[in-house]
C-alpha cells in the first residue's frame, strides 16, 4: 500500500495567518492527490483534487501544489471557519486508496 | 442537490453481521461510482471499498482489513448503495460514510455517516 504522511499532525495559528500543511507519499503518485476538510462532528468535505484543482464552491484562499511524492495545502489567510482537521488522500493506487493521518488546525 | 443518507447502523456483537444502506438523490445514481469510507472513534479516515457503475462492470475493490468480510452492492433501480458487513470485529467500530467516487477516485459528496459499534 502507498503510505501517506502528513505534517504537522497539529498546528496552532491565528485568524489571518498563512498556513501550509504537507503531505508526503511513500512512492510517486504523480498528481493523484486530494485534500479534505473535516469540521468537528461533520462529514469531510472535498477541497482540492488532482493536487491543485479547487473544488467548486471552495474559497480561493485554499490552494494545493506538488507532484510526485511531496504535496502542500496552503490557506492564504485563515478564517474562523477554517479551524478543522485536514486530510490528504492518494488516488494513484485505485485498488487501495489511502488517507494521511490528518492535520488538526487549532486557534492560537 | 446531491443527498446521501445512510441508515442501518447500530450495536452488534463481535462475529455478527450488519447491513448499511445509503439512499442517494439529486443525481443519476447509476452513472456514478460509489465508495464507503469509515472513521474510528477519535481516528482518521479509512477507505473501506468501492463499487463501479454498470458500464464499468459493477466491479468492486476493498481495503485489506475488510476484504472477504464486507460486500458492497448497489441497486440502481432504488438509487441505493449497500454495505454488508460480516464477521465483525471490535476494530470495525466506526462511523461509516457513503460517498460518491469520481472516476479519478476522489470523494466529492458525503453522507452524514452511520455509527456502527461492535461490542460484547
Amino acid at each position: 500500500d502507498i503510505q501517506m504522511t502528513q505534517s504537522p499532525s497539529s498546528l496552532s495559528a491565528s485568524v489571518g495567518d498563512r498556513v501550509t500543511i504537507t503531505c508526503r507519499a511513500s512512492q510517486n503518485i504523480l498528481t493523484y492527490l486530494n485534500w479534505y476538510q473535516q469540521r468537528p462532528g461533520k462529514a469531510p468535505k472535498l477541497l482540492i483534487y488532482t493536487a491543485s484543482t479547487l473544488e467548486s464552491g471552495v474559497p480561493s484562499r485554499f490552494s494545493g501544489s506538488g507532484s510526485g511524492t511531496d504535496f502542500t495545502l496552503t490557506i492564504s489567510s485563515l478564517q474562523p471557519e477554517d479551524f478543522a482537521t485536514y486530510y490528504c488522500q492518494q488516488s494513484y493506487s485505485s485498488q487501495q486508496l489511502t488517507f494521511g493521518g490528518g492535520t488538526k488546525l487549532e486557534i492560537k | 442537490e446531491v443527498q446521501l443518507v445512510e441508515s442501518g447502523g447500530g450495536l452488534v456483537k463481535p462475529g455478527g453481521s450488519l447491513r448499511l444502506s445509503c439512499a442517494a438523490s439529486g443525481f443519476t445514481f447509476g452513472d456514478v461510482w460509489m465508495s464507503w469510507v469509515r472513521q474510528g472513534p477519535g481516528k482518521g479516515l479509512e477507505w473501506v471499498g468501492r463499487i463501479k457503475r454498470k458500464i464499468d462492470g459493477v466491479t468492486t475493490d476493498y481495503a485489506a482489513p475488510v476484504k472477504a468480510r464486507f460486500i458492497i452492492s448497489r441497486d440502481d433501480s432504488k438509487n441505493t448503495l449497500y454495505l454488508q458487513m460480516n464477521s465483525l470485529k471490535i476494530e470495525d467500530t466506526a462511523v461509516y460514510y457513503c460517498t460518491t467516487d469520481s472516476a479519478l477516485d476522489y470523494f466529492d459528496n458525503w453522507g452524514q455517516g452511520a455509527l456502527v459499534t461492535v461490542s460484547s
